[in-house]
């Protein structure tokens, strides 16, 4: 299993750009990189896949490069409600092996 | 849509009880998974159907818990006899099967259980 690393915490103020870098270097040929967020008392939601290069939505950027060993979650301009637990998760694409939630990073965003 | 349902949203038993947490899923999903909240363990992830077949229940703690999905629209994951250390959030979500989107997980609003 694809192991991944990813900081505990992070802060930030609102109207500042947030990237959360995740590590994943045992990742495999047949995985995808995704992203969660938790909010408290809630599930946590999807935000955003990618399997190389760089995917945008609506709500956030990913980045992976080539050697797709990292990935990083770009949230534009974050607001007070953007605090939240952030998950990155890679797993395959068959439906054998599901997503294994890790400690996710906790973004603080202050006023 | 609805999103995914799950019932009741708060549980409050006492040990020794069974406890039985309902789901259903978005119409159409092809995978329902159950997972467990904590605060010391994190998300975990108990069991996973793909069209009404458990794939992987390596995740279920023992066999106090056992899940089924007699249908496309029901799932229930029961708990026999309850323990205070089952305490917990529980989150059943769904997600499609075409197109690589199976990680694309829609979560309910989970189950609160406390064993007293």
């Amino acid at each position: 299993l694809a192991k991944t690393t990813q900081p505990i915490s992070m802060d930030s103020y609102e109207g500042q750009e947030v990237n959360i870098t995740c590590s994943h270097n045992n990742i495999a040929t047949n995985d995808y990189i995704t992203w969660y967020q938790q909010f408290p008392s809630q599930g946590p939601r999807f935000i955003i896949q990618g399997y190389k290069t760089k995917v945008t939505n609506e709500v956030a950027s990913l980045f992976i490069p080539a050697d797709r060993k990292s990935s990083t979650l770009s949230l534009p301009r974050v607001s007070l409600s953007d605090t939240a637990v952030y998950y990155c998760l890679v797993g395959d694409y068959t439906g054998r092996r599901a997503l294994t939630f890790g400690s996710g990073t906790r973004l603080q965003v202050q006023p | 849509d609805a999103g995914v349902i799950q019932s009741p949203r708060h549980e409050v038993t006492e040990m020794g009880q069974e406890v039985t947490l309902r789901c259903k899923p978005i119409s159409g999903h092809d995978y329902l998974f159950w997972y467990r909240q904590t605060m010391m363990r994190g998300l975990e992830l108990l069991i996973y159907f793909n069209n009404n077949v458990p794939i992987d229940d390596s995740g279920m703690p023992e066999d106090r818990f056992s899940a089924k999905m007699p249908n496309a629209s029901f799932s229930t994951l029961k708990i026999q006899p309850s323990e205070p250390r089952d305490s917990a959030v529980y989150f059943c979500a769904s997600s499609p099967q075409e197109d690589k989107r199976w990680h694309e997980q829609f979560f309910g609003p989970g189950t609160r259980l406390t064993v007293l």
